[in-house]
């Protein structure tokens, strides 16, 4: 899988908007940009994905750049209950037998009041 | 959506215990399910796919006789740490996949283990 680079952490005031970058230049055609959330002592939480068009749900929404070799998490209204760390991962469509997922050190979101 | 859950939640036993994890899909059929670990401060480390019906596919440097998975129907997988000692306490997680391979996975509340 693609290797991906992300800010250790961020802070980001509580009802503004918070953008999460994300690089991932070695990304290939056939991956995918999935991204999910560890709050503290919970198991991980599924956010978004997308391949190359910019995706939205009642989370958030996930911009990719056109080359693809980064992309953006936006938390449109963050709260204080976002505070945890982001993982961005890519990987691909068909990953086979061995598609566990690989995280990296992700981005520890800090929400302030 | 997807529920993904996980018992128990917090096991404390004493050392050379073997310990039984539970990893269920409510509301969907897994064939493929995931075992993860994480250490204090640490981000997930795959350990094992689990796939129904046969031999689950262990990570590199992974023990295969030390952490048992079965995966015996569609909804419920298994991880038992066999004669646990206080360097397997840690922070497991399962994860489940509903359908095709580029869905997301999702995860359980993962338990945590500690071994006196």
């Amino acid at each position: 899988d693609a290797k991906t680079t992300q800010p250790p952490s961020m802070d980001c005031a509580e009802g503004r908007a918070a953008n999460l970058p994300c690089n991932h230049s070695t990304i290939s055609g056939n991956e995918y940009v999935y991204w999910y959330r560890q709050i503290h002592s919970q198991g991980p939480q599924y956010i978004i994905h997308g391949l190359k068009n910019n995706e939205t749900n009642e989370m958030a929404s996930l911009i990719i750049t056109e080359d693809r070799k980064s992309s953006t998490l936006i938390l449109p209204h963050a709260t204080l209950r976002d505070t945890a760390v982001y993982y961005c991962i890519v990987r691909p469509f068909l990953g086979g037998g061995a598609d566990g997922l690989t995280f990296g050190k992700g981005t520890h979101l800090i929400i302030q009041p | 959506g997807a529920v993904v859950s996980q018992h128990p939640s917090r096991v404390i036993c004493k050392s050379g215990t073997s310990v039984k994890i539970e990893c269920r899909s409510l509301d969907f059929q897994a064939t493929t399910m995931f075992w993860y670990r994480q250490f204090p401060k640490k981000s997930l480390m795959l350990m094992a796919t689990s796939n129904e019906g046969s031999k689950a596919t262990y990570e590199q440097g992974v023990e295969k006789d030390k952490f048992l998975i079965n995966h015996a129907s569609l909804t419920l997988s298994t991880l038992t740490v066999t004669s646990a000692h206080p360097e397997d306490s840690s922070f497991y997680i399962c994860s489940a996949r509903d359908g095709a391979s580029n869905q997301p996975q999702h995860f359980g509340d993962g338990t945590r283990l500690s071994i006196l």
